[in-house]
């Protein structure tokens, strides 16, 4: 099955420094890629995702970048602020026609801290 | 206002006492899921739904039942609860068919104690 891997575990950065988190996936027929925010005592709520037909997508300070080839896709954060201090998953899944097409395989999680 | 609602929030219980954790969504989507979330292991997938009627195992389905018997609902129960099912557990539900392709939604979770 899909194993998805992200790295780092945890990222402690200066505000208005970048982050950036990486993740790889094994299965060839992924083919969405979103990303998680997961606030302290909360629910994941999405905040960017990519799908296998496009290499990078931004959402003002967020954006995300794929490589198909190498499998990987990683979470790029701007001008980072304190309140973008949870923990971030990624995930990987596949379309209709797939074989496991409702399965969907998270990451371990980012805990990023933006220190003021 | 369009959510995904799980009950209870909070439960502990003792082991081998049957319950049900109950998922409800409004937004008429086609596909729903349970995760648990254990720390470190980010989330894994226990059970999920494309549509009603249609359930399919996920990456640690041991010690679960769920059944989707209407488009809206999607409960989680555990026959014979242990100790090792102590986790947050969260539903989650997405508009396509597929769930491949679109985000998930998540209810606010529950957080589930096995003594």
């Amino acid at each position: 099955g899909e194993n998805v891997e992200q790295h780092p575990s945890t990222l402690s950065v200066q505000e208005g420094d970048s982050a950036v988190i990486k993740c790889t996936y094994s299965d060839s027929a992924s083919n969405y890629f979103p990303w998680y925010k997961q606030e302290l005592g909360k629910r994941p709520q999405l905040i960017i995702d990519i799908r296998s037909n496009v290499g990078e997508k931004k959402d003002q300070r967020i954006a995300v970048t794929l490589n198909k080839t190498a499998k990987h896709f990683s979470l790029h954060i701007t001008e980072t602020q304190p309140e973008d201090s949870a923990v971030y998953f990624c995930a990987a899944s596949k379309g209709l026609y797939n074989t496991n097409a409702g399965k969907s395989t998270f990451g371990d999680g980012t805990t990023l801290t933006v220190k003021p | 206002e369009a959510q995904v609602t799980q009950n209870p929030r909070y439960l502990i219980t003792v082991t081998g006492k049957k319950l049900t954790v109950t998922c409800s969504q409004n937004m008429n989507h086609e596909y729903m899921s349970w995760y648990r979330q254990d720390p470190g292991l980010g989330l894994r997938q226990i059970y999920y739904s494309m549509n009603v009627e249609v359930t399919d195992k996920g990456d640690v389905p041991e010690g679960y039942k769920v059944s989707r018997k209407e488009k809206r609902n999607f409960p989680l129960i555990l026959e014979s609860p242990s100790p090792n099912q102590t986790s947050l557990y969260f539903c989650a539900s997405s508009p396509a068919g597929t769930g491949a392709g679109t985000p998930l939604h998540f209810g606010n979770g529950t957080r589930l104690t096995v003594t």
